[in-house]
């Protein structure tokens, strides 16, 4: 199971909107409404933002939010702050099996 | 709120194997699935594999099957990953995560990880 494509960074001033995506196949996220999207912050483990596509976990702030289309799913975060900057993880059911994006590392300029 | 505690940090020799602890706090074990991910140094994760403990068979990631197994202890509350023929590409931080299904890839309470390094 290949990694799903994710690009490799992205960046925003404070309160802009950064939009990332992540590119699977018709065996993962084209098949299968469970894409899940992670942060982490250096040397911390990921933490869950956002899943089955487009649900925020209790206490994640709507300024982030997810969507997919085909097989790309897509996470916004909007109204950029500096604690958003991190790295960035998509993940998706593959039938039997989970697959993790390559990963997106965000800059807050 | 349920919390997941993992083992402290291992350094083993290439060839050698090692098990990784990860204790369910605030909840039972039995009622989730317990997964396990690595993340390689300045690298991204990676599923290793899940169970549900007590039930079932777990799955394993191909790239993992035949060197990794998943076992949990009922009396200590604690899930175990066992990683066999180590090899220095498999230094890494390894953490076990919980998801409420095998089929939902939402990984929504983590440990804080085990560094393994492998070094002769």
């Amino acid at each position: 199971q290949s990694a799903l494509t994710q690009p490799p960074s992205a960046s925003g001033s404070p309160g802009q909107s950064v939009t990332i995506s992540c590119t699977g196949t018709s065996s993962d996220v084209g098949n299968y409404n469970y894409v899940s999207w992670y942060q982490q912050h250096p040397g911390k483990a990921p933490k869950l933002i956002i899943y089955e596509v487009n649900k925020r976990p209790s206490g994640v702030p709507d300024r982030f939010s997810g969507s997919k289309s085909g097989s790309t799913a897509s996470l916004t975060v909007s109204g950029l702050q500096a604690d958003d900057e991190a790295d960035y993880y998509c993940s998706s059911y593959a039938g039997r099996n989970n697959v993790f994006g390559t990963g997106t590392k965000v800059t807050v300029l | 709120q349920v919390q997941l505690v993992q083992s402290g940090a291992e350094v083993k020799k290439p060839g050698s194997s090692v098990k990784v602890s990860c204790k369910v706090s605030g909840g039972t074990l039995s009622s989730y699935v317990i997964n396990w991910v690595r993340q390689a140094p300045g690298q991204g994760l990676e599923w290793m594999g899940g169970s549900i403990p007590f039930f079932g068979t777990p799955n394993y990631a191909q790239s993992f099957h035949g060197r990794v197994t998943l076992t949990a202890d009922r009396s200590t509350n604690r899930a175990y990953m066992e990683f066999r023929s180590l090899r220095s590409e498999d230094t890494a931080v390894y953490y076990c995560a919980i998801s409420n299904t095998e089929y939902d890839s939402c990984f929504h309470t983590w440990g804080q990880g085990t560094l393994v390094a492998v070094s002769s």
